[in-house]
């Protein structure tokens, strides 16, 4: 069974470009969840996509944007890049229901330049 | 207050010996737990969940579950040094979002 696939893995990118992060969850699994990882701040939880409408969303600014397709890969999309958008960038899906464990796909590493 | 609270460590614990690894949570209606294991570089791997007070093993793991006292813990028994990473408690509030403590980093010395 495949697991959670994101790409691309690495990506550097210039401050005030934008960036497209892919994930494609776990063969029927309908949620996906996004989540930036810093070594200051941790994992921080960004949105959640289930059946594509984003039922959730983390205090993030608006640059942050995502969007979940009708075969339930998602993408999320950050504008103006800033230095402080470097991280790794994880998704997670599940089932959605109640089920809620999650499994995360390998991250994109983001480097802002 | 932080919405999930862990000790950042590092916990040290000798080959052999039991890790105990704590978790407290803020939101009162909190109904889903969850364990994942970081390895240095890698992406979290979950290891155990549970949505009930009390115990639930699995294999040398064991989460535990106290609802009234908003604390949910991991006892891994027979440390090895492959279990050196970094514990991360989770939460689910129920309103589809999983919120995640900073983690504890395990250190089993050999």
């Amino acid at each position: 069974k495949a697991g959670v696939t994101q790409t691309p893995r690495y990506l550097i990118k210039t401050r005030g470009q934008q960036v497209t992060l892919s994930c494609s969850p776990i063969s029927g699994h309908r949620s996906v969840s996004w989540y930036q990882q810093t070594p200051g701040q941790g994992l921080q939880f960004l949105f959640e996509y289930f059946s594509e409408t984003q039922r959730n969303k983390g205090n993030f600014p608006g640059r942050f944007s995502g969007r979940q397709f009708s075969n339930s890969r998602s993408e999320m999309n950050v504008s103006t890049l800033e230095l402080g958008d470097s991280a790794l960038y994880l998704c997670a899906s599940s089932f959605g229901g109640e089920n809620t464990e999650a499994f995360f796909g390998q991250g994109t590493r983001l480097t802002v330049v | 207050q932080k919405e999930v609270e862990q000790n950042s460590g590092p916990l040290s614990v000798p080959e052999g010996a039991i890790a105990s690894l704590n978790c407290t949570y803020s939101d009162r209606v909190s109904q889903s737990f969850f364990w994942y294991r970081q390895y240095s570089g890698k992406s979290p791997e979950l290891i155990m969940s549970i949505y009930s007070n009390g115990d639930k093993e699995d294999g040398r793991f064991t989460a535990q579950l106290n609802k009234a006292s908003q604390y949910v813990s991991l006892l891994i028994r027979d440390s090895q040094p492959s279990d050196s990473a970094t514990y991360l408690c989770a939460v689910n509030t129920g309103g589809f979002k999983t919120i995640f403590g900073a983690g504890t980093r395990l250190f089993v010395k050999a």
